[in-house]
């Protein structure tokens, strides 16, 4: 069975700051590594994804993910964090089919 | 384009009611999910469908909830009796199917049961 250990429910980083949120999962085949982030009373949309290929994955808004398969992680990683960036970030695996299993989520604070 | 469209958006009721959430998936997507998301379960798949046809519902909580997609652009999901422990959001999302496409999720319906 796939799983995902977002670890840190709470993130908070000066703007300006690095952003580093941390994501571990568990597989049984390859895996394809999602993150998705939340914005409030929104649904979720995609930052981006890894399937195969190059393992740093550049994203929307600045972010970017490596996949490590030695340390079976993806961690979400953004140079300097802006105001904007505020929200909360789910990291997903699909371990075979279409379906997704959800990391807990991390909720990033700016802080001005 | 339109994006995935969810009604109603907020929904009341009372315990007992039966509730009826609906969702209307980006054109030309094969795949369709139902999620739910709660402070304490965090976002749970509850059943999807492919070309119409429920793939897997292992997700449904029980069998108050039933969901149907009668066709490619129209999705419900019922709840029949609702209970308070059925409040929660209710996400619905599209792909176009297949793995390590993109889910497009829905604003979602916000589902309080007094």
């Amino acid at each position: 069975a796939q799983s995902v250990t977002q670890l840190g429910s709470h993130v908070s980083v000066s703007e300006g700051a690095l952003v580093l949120l941390r994501c571990n999962y568990s597989s049984s085949v390859p895996p394809y590594l999602f993150w998705y982030v939340q914005y409030p009373n929104q649904g979720l949309q995609l930052l981006l994804k890894y399937t195969t290929g190059a393992t740093l994955v550049k994203g929307i808004n600045g972010f970017e993910a490596e996949f490590k398969k030695s340390e079976t992680s993806f961690h979400l990683t953004k140079p300097s964090a802006h105001m904007s960036d505020a929200a909360e970030y789910f990291c997903a695996v699909s371990d075979g089919n279409e379906k997704l299993t959800f990391g807990t989520g991390t909720r990033l604070t700016i802080i001005p | 384009d339109a994006g995935v469209i969810q009604s109603p958006r907020h929904e009341v009721t009372e315990m007992g009611q039966e509730v009826t959430l609906r969702c209307k998936p980006i054109s030309g997507h094969n795949s369709l999910f139902w999620y739910r998301q709660t402070m304490m379960r965090g976002l749970e798949l509850l059943i999807y469908f492919n070309n119409n046809v429920p793939i897997d519902d292992s997700g449904m909580p029980e069998d108050r909830f039933s969901a149907k997609m009668p066709n490619a652009s129209f999705s419900t999901l019922k709840i029949q009796p609702s209970e308070p422990r059925d409040s929660a959001v209710y996400f619905c999302a599209s792909s176009t199917g297949g793995r390590g496409d993109t889910q497009y999720f829905g604003p979602g319906t916000r589902l309080t049961v007094l």
